[in-house]
């Protein structure tokens, strides 16, 4: 069974920094699948990055993804203050089919 | 425009059972991969189950032998029965429809609230 970890749980940074997400999986996963998505309290998810580094329609270029085999980040250049939310990553192919990591809280500091 | 609504959710006692619906717009649910995710108050994100455009149906471990997905192609509506309830699957319901690529999902529902208690 693969299992994704998001790493920090919680990340506190100010508009303007740059923002790097952790995903790591207990097993090799394809770059082809992994994806990114955020989640605004109260919304549905939204997805942000698919085969790990490609951008979803209408997605900003600030929003970037990258890595391969066990370990992929999501990075934000430059916060604007839409972009605090919850972070998850998400795989698909192995047992289970699809997962989900645990996410990362990114909040105003 | 795409949308996902759910509906079905509710107050069951452990061992009870639940069907919950999920009424698509905008595109034809038979012609998607479509998923049920969950989400427990204040966790993550949880995939419950799948259909595939043609037919077949996989399903998380923790709800295997006791939860059924399908879908009324004539209501365009993709459905969740859920049986022998647990209280560990008091959660957030959301029906989520696959991109083309099937790897990942584009469009969600707001989701449907399905609480297990005595």
């Amino acid at each position: 069974e693969i299992v994704l970890t998001q790493s920090p749980g919680t990340l506190s940074l100010s508009p303007g920094e740059r923002a790097t997400l952790s995903c790591r999986a207990s097993q090799s996963v394809s770059s082809s699948y992994l994806a990114w998505y955020q989640q605004k309290l109260g919304q549905a998810p939204r997805l942000l990055i698919y085969g790990a580094s490609s951008r979803a329609t209408g997605i900003p270029d600030r929003f970037s993804g990258s890595g391969s085999g066990t370990d992929f980040t999501l990075t934000i250049s430059r916060l604007e203050p839409e972009d605090f939310a919850v972070y998850y990553c998400q795989q698909y192919g192995s047992s289970p089919l699809y997962s989900f990591g645990q996410g990362t809280k990114l909040e105003i500091k | 425009e795409v949308q996902l609504v759910e509906s079905g959710g509710g107050l069951v006692q452990p061992g009870g059972s639940l069907r919950l619906s999920c009424a698509a717009s905008g595109f034809t649910v038979s012609s998607n991969y479509m998923s049920w995710v969950r989400q427990a108050p204040g966790k993550g994100l949880e995939w419950v189950s799948v259909i595939y455009s043609g037919g077949s149906t996989y399903y998380a471990d923790s709800v295997k032998g006791r939860f059924t997905i399908s879908r009324d192609n004539s209501k365009n509506t993709l459905y969740l029965q859920m049986n022998s309830l647990r209280a560990e699957d008091t959660a957030v319901y959301s029906c989520a429809r696959h991109t083309a690529r099937i790897t990942d999902f584009d469009y969600w529902g707001q989701g449907t609230l399905v609480t297990v208690s005595s």
